[in-house]
């Protein structure tokens, strides 16, 4: 069974700090890792994606990704009370069109 | 904009009921999804489909089946519903490439009595 692992949280930051999110996969074949953003209520919504080893950077959020260690993570910058939020982290499943996904962390910006 | 479109917000329906939970795309895009969320249980495959008429399990398709006659369009079917389907349903859509992403429906939040 290929998995996806995140840590549930909740991960408390204060507002301005930086937010670290990891997630680490099984699948040593997955080629592409997604980060999606869920409010309360509402559907994923894609904030990231990441396809080659190091870093890539978007506004206050980066990816990073490590193949060889099996992990990623999204760090988010000058943390916002509105960045509160579910942060799923979903992996491209090799030889298959799925996505499996982590059950999420939870993050709250406290202002 | 990518759009994926759910037809019900909320749904409430009976024990033993068909139910149908219909999903539409505009991007012309290969794959459709259909995924349950839970709470503590994440995001978990239901079904998918690569093309038209062509669909393969996902992690949890009891009590599930869906159709897929237009490229658009794909339907989540639950035979005879039952309290344990109370969930929210997520459609979503990608296209087939290596590093395509998927792109979510709003949800349709099902309650079954």
């Amino acid at each position: 069974q290929k998995e996806v692992e995140q840590n549930s949280g909740p991960l408390s930051v204060p507002e301005g700090a930086i937010a670290s999110l990891n997630c680490t996969y099984s699948d040593r074949g997955s080629q592409s890792f997604f980060w999606y953003r869920q409010y309360s209520g509402k559907s994923p919504e894609l904030i990231m994606f990441i396809y080659s080893n190091g870093d890539k950077e978007d506004g206050r959020f980066t990816a990073q990704l490590n193949k060889a260690s099996q992990y990623v993570s999204l760090l988010i910058r000058d943390s916002q009370p509105s960045d509160s939020a579910t942060y799923l982290c979903a992996v491209r499943a090799s030889g298959t069109y799925k996505y499996i996904f982590g059950t999420g962390t939870r993050l709250k910006v406290l202002a | 904009d990518v759009k994926v479109t759910q037809s019900s917000r909320y749904l409430v329906k009976r024990t033993g009921e068909k139910v149908f939970l219909e999903c539409v795309q505009d991007m012309d895009h290969e794959n459709m999804f259909w995924y349950r969320q839970d709470p503590g249980l994440g995001l978990r495959l239901i079904y998918f489909s690569y093309d038209v008429k062509m669909k393969e399990k996902g992690d949890i398709p009891e009590g599930y089946s869906v159709s897929r006659e237009k490229k658009e369009r794909f339907s989540l079917i639950l035979e005879s519903a039952s309290t344990n389907q109370t969930s929210m349903y997520l459609c979503a859509s990608s296209k087939q490439g290596v590093g395509e992403k998927l792109f979510f429906g709003s949800g349709t939040q099902l309650s079954v009595l």
